[in-house]
């Protein structure tokens, strides 16, 4: 299966500060990657995907790119409410698989 | 905009099984691939599997094959996911999540929304 890596585990940003979250597979998946946000104790959410399309009613400061085995999250200047876990998911090839995830902390 | 509700919460010993149900709000339940992915306490996300509610196809993760059994029920938009022969490492969160519409042959592989989660704690 293919190994979803993501850097770094944690990450320290003060608010209106941007975040950058990288992702790494362990073959090739082309742009069948997909980002999601988790905040405590609440159901994954959609944010990007095929690397780079933003979901439905997701702000424009969320930004994926990427192809093949590297691709990044950025969060242009970090709100309140992105302070959360996000995991990065590979759709390309069964089974499908997440990344262990980036938990973005407030500094 | 559709929701997804499950049922909730279960307590099981280990060895029994479990069956965790996913109720869609609209009547397109039928359109859409509903995929099941878990989460252990303080853990990442696991992929389970999906079933296509239109016509019954079920595909499950291999580690999973031999223990899961995914099912629906189109006249109350209800998908169902079932876990047996449960051990103390099935304890999670269960998530069931709607297959992304759209062009692509992939799309289906993504997963929104996402249900509210149904806890399964698996203790003797």
């Amino acid at each position: 299966e293919i190994v979803m890596t993501q850097s770094p585990a944690t990450l320290s940003v003060s608010p209106g500060e941007r975040a950058t979250l990288s992702c790494r597979a362990s073959q090739s998946v082309s742009s069948d990657l997909a980002w999601y946000q988790q905040t405590l104790g609440q159901a994954p959410r959609l944010l990007i995907y095929s690397a780079s399309t933003r979901a439905t009613g997701i702000p424009a400061r969320f930004s994926g790119s990427g192809s093949g085995t590297e691709f990044t999250l950025t969060i242009s200047s970090l709100q309140s409410e992105d302070f959360a876990v996000y995991y990065c998911q590979q759709f390309n090839t069964w089974p499908l698989t997440f990344g262990g995830g980036t938990k973005v902390e407030i500094k | 905009q559709v929701q997804l509700v499950q049922s909730g919460a279960e307590v099981k010993k280990p060895g029994a099984s479990v069956k965790v149900s996913c109720k869609a709000s609209r009547k397109t339940f039928t359109g859409y691939y509903v995929h099941w992915v878990r989460q252990a306490p303080g853990q990442g996300l696991e992929w389970m599997g999906w079933i296509n509610p239109n016509s019954g196809a079920t595909k499950y993760a291999q580690r999973f094959q031999a223990r899961v059994t995914m099912t629906r029920d189109t006249s109350i938009s209800t998908a169902y996911m079932e876990l047996s022969r449960l051990r103390s490492d099935d304890t999670a969160v269960y998530y069931c999540a709607r297959g992304l519409y759209g062009s692509g042959s992939f799309i289906f592989r993504i997963f929104d929304p996402w249900g509210q989660g149904t806890l399964v704690i698996v203790s003797s």
